[in-house]
């Protein structure tokens, strides 16, 4: 079964940092694009990124460049997303998902991680 | 960037009747167009990809329509576990989503 799974909820205060992770299994983790995909609470979904783990190439929604960076390690089947100092407005869900064509990038995503609740406050 | 319109925002309707959600794009997509079903605490499930293809595992009760920028998805016979946000998504140029349609069954 190909599957995500990602670390669990956060609660952190403005100005820390912040590595969330989504594990992937089930399925060759380097031949496939991750996307990460931001839900305010409330609102609708945003792409933020995508990483290619077979070679780290990375594409990030113009919104989201330099806010956040992403990242992968094919050894453990891992791709991240990071803050250096997190805002109240980083508040939300975070899910990984993966595309559903080998090396392609012009897919939908399927499947989706359960999600990461990042709560920011002081 | 691509914007996508869904509408109506919210949808209700009983038990073994259709729904009908629309979706606009600002621009053609192609046949680049996906649709997610997303209930409470859950995250988005592919429903249909490339305007009309069903993911594995989804009913025939689900089938999706459109072409270029006006795109359609029909849920036929509904069921109360169909009561569930509904998000379009273009793939053709980066990705975005719709801002969803709330479907409410009676």
């Amino acid at each position: 079964e190909v599957q995500l799974v990602q670390s669990g909820a956060e609660v952190k205060k403005p100005g820390e940092s912040l590595r969330i992770s989504c594990k992937g299994s089930g399925y060759s983790f380097t031949k496939y694009w991750i996307a990460w995909v931001r839900q305010m609470p409330g609102k609708g979904l945003e792409c933020m990124g995508i990483i290619y783990p077979g070679d780290s190439e990375t594409r990030y929604n113009p919104s989201f460049q330099g806010q956040v960076t992403i990242s992968a390690d094919k050894s453990t089947s891992t791709a991240y997303l990071q803050w250096s100092s997190l805002k109240a407005s980083d508040t939300a869900m975070y899910y990984c998902a993966r595309q559903t064509r080998v090396s392609a990038t012009v897919t939908p995503f399927d499947p989706w991680g359960q999600g990461t609740l990042v709560t920011v406050s002081s | 960037e691509i914007v996508m319109t869904q509408s109506p925002v919210t949808l209700s309707a009983s038990p073994g009747e259709s729904a009908t959600l629309s979706c606009r794009a600002s621009q053609s997509v192609s046949s680049n167009l996906a649709w997610y079903q997303q209930k409470p605490g859950q995250a988005p499930r592919l429903l249909i990809y490339d305007t009309f293809t069903r993911a594995t595992g989804i009913p025939a009760r689900f089938s999706g329509s459109g072409s270029g920028a006006e795109f359609t998805l029909t849920i036929s016979s509904l069921q109360s576990e169909d009561c569930a946000l509904y998000y379009c998504q273009q793939y053709y140029s980066w990705y975005s989503f719709g801002q969803g349609t709330k479907l409410e069954i009676k």
